[in-house]
């Protein structure tokens, strides 16, 4: 189950499980989009991107779903492992008619896979 | 994606001095950001660092408390002025590659406490 922590929201899962991290937006105007993990001491590592003018997109293991109409991201990860326990935030990049808009990152959802 | 060193890893400095941190990425980027990570919390944009001119500061972040350089388009250095317990935080670098649509890449930070 999914509750809210101190401080992030936490998500904990069995192995194996498919796992579903979600995050609100607050910006309509934002036309980028991007999952990253952040194990403990270290940077945030890239896992998957989105573009506004798509709904779903894959990788290998994850999948990124974006909802424009309310303003929604997801991420899954199929059959998780112990590896996948990290702290995984999205951010958005505010459209600012260039390539390079800033990026605004979400509060963050602490993931831990039980053995 | 760019490999991106910063210096130090982690410091533990008395309260009124000023500490430079350093990243320094193994191929020419467009783009240079640092962001802030407070105890427990997500990411915040400090800055965007300009290669050759001044950066351009955040909201509620300002040039004489966070100086920033960018001598070229491999390294950028930050200073936290002045320091109190308030600077205690991961202070990351980020870079954006050439092409338009390609997600930030991140050092791992450094881990700061101030006393």
């Amino acid at each position: 189950g999914e509750s809210v922590g101190l401080h992030l929201p936490t998500l904990s899962v069995q192995e194996g499980d498919n796992s579903i991290i979600n995050c609100a937006y607050s910006n309509s105007a934002s036309d980028y989009f991007i999952w990253y993990k952040q194990e403990s001491g270290k940077g945030p590592q890239f896992i998957i991107d989105i573009r506004s003018n798509m709904d779903k997109r894959q990788g290998q293991r994850v999948t990124v779903l974006l909802n424009k109409t309310v303003k929604h991201l997801s991420l899954q990860i199929a059959a998780t492992q112990p590896g996948d326990s990290a702290v995984y935030f999205c951010a958005e990049r505010r459209a600012l008619g260039t390539s390079y808009g800033k990026l605004t990152f979400g509060q963050g959802t602490i993931l831990t896979v039980h053995p | 994606s760019a490999v991106i060193s910063q210096k130090p890893s982690r410091d533990i400095c008395q309260r009124g001095t000023s500490l430079t941190i350093q990243c320094q990425v193994d191929s020419q980027v467009t783009m240079m950001f640092w962001y802030r990570q407070q105890p427990g919390q997500s990411l915040t944009l400090i800055a965007t660092a300009n290669q050759g001119s001044e950066a351009t500061y955040e909201s509620g972040f300002v040039i004489d408390k966070f100086p920033i350089s960018r001598p070229n388009l491999t390294f950028s250095t930050l200073t936290v002025s002045n320091m109190s317990p308030e600077d205690s935080s991961i202070y990351l670098c980020s870079v954006a590659l050439g092409t338009a649509n390609q997600p930030q890449h991140f050092g791992d930070g450094t881990r700061l406490s101030i006393l």
